[in-house]
């Protein structure tokens, strides 16, 4: 596979449930990405890695948690979600850290809905 | 945050028309971005501009930044079905802030 790849591609869960989100690039990128995006609001940038690093947690609250085993995965575990939650939550990748100064490769997105 | 309007919101347009899709900002970018999403994909980089003033073309689309380096219009001539899709701006603060608009959704109907 090429690009960056996210699983899975849709995911219905309940507010007292833990489920976790996949990213991987084959990209050799050495910084990743998690936004989420919203009807009617710009995307938000959720939390940066650079070289498996977390640099970067744009006050998200702490039902959301990021890990990033290695420069080529990315995960997010979900956990006592609200309704308000549910989005698109994309993964991207650039080739250096600096997300104005590169070029960002988006996955397709996992689209969460939390009833 | 530094906030990127894009205008319109939605755009229903026939195949072969011409359109013009804004962004605009009250900030100062150092360089600014366009991305196309399509439905059940994430946004593709279509291109970067840089100085003020630059005009860049990839086939029938038009980018134009503008010359204070606040706002940038995309133009799209005999727009095509394949063209339907989310048109986000993004503008770069230095290296490490990038900020998107809200975005245009445009439909072209065969």
């Amino acid at each position: 596979e090429t690009g960056v790849t996210q699983t899975p591609r849709h995911l219905v869960m309940g507010m007292t449930n833990k489920k976790s989100l996949k990213c991987e690039q084959h990209l050799g990128h050495n910084a990743m990405y998690w936004y989420k995006q919203s009807a009617k609001k710009p995307l938000e940038l959720m939390f940066v890695y650079n070289f498996k690093e977390q640099t970067e947690n744009n006050s998200v609250p702490s039902r959301f948690s990021p890990e990033c085993p290695n420069s080529s995965h990315l995960f997010l575990h979900l956990h006592t979600l609200q309704p308000e939650d549910s989005a698109l939550y994309l993964c991207a990748s650039s080739q250096e850290p600096g997300i104005g100064a590169n070029v960002l490769t988006f996955g397709a997105g996992s689209r969460l809905t939390v009833l | 945050t530094q906030l990127l309007e894009q205008s319109p919101q939605f755009l229903s347009i026939q195949e072969g028309e011409n359109l013009t899709v804004y962004c605009n900002s009250s900030s100062v970018f150092s360089s600014l971005q366009w991305y196309r999403q399509e439905p059940g994909e994430g946004p593709v980089l279509l291109v970067t501009v840089v100085t003020g003033g630059e005009v860049k073309k990839l086939k029938r689309l038009t980018f134009q930044f503008g010359d204070a380096r606040k706002d940038s219009s995309l133009h799209i001539t005999a727009a095509q079905p394949g063209d339907t899709g989310l048109y986000l701006c993004a503008g770069a603060s230095g290296a490490n802030n990038l900020f998107f608009g809200t975005g245009t959704r445009l439909t072209v109907i065969p």
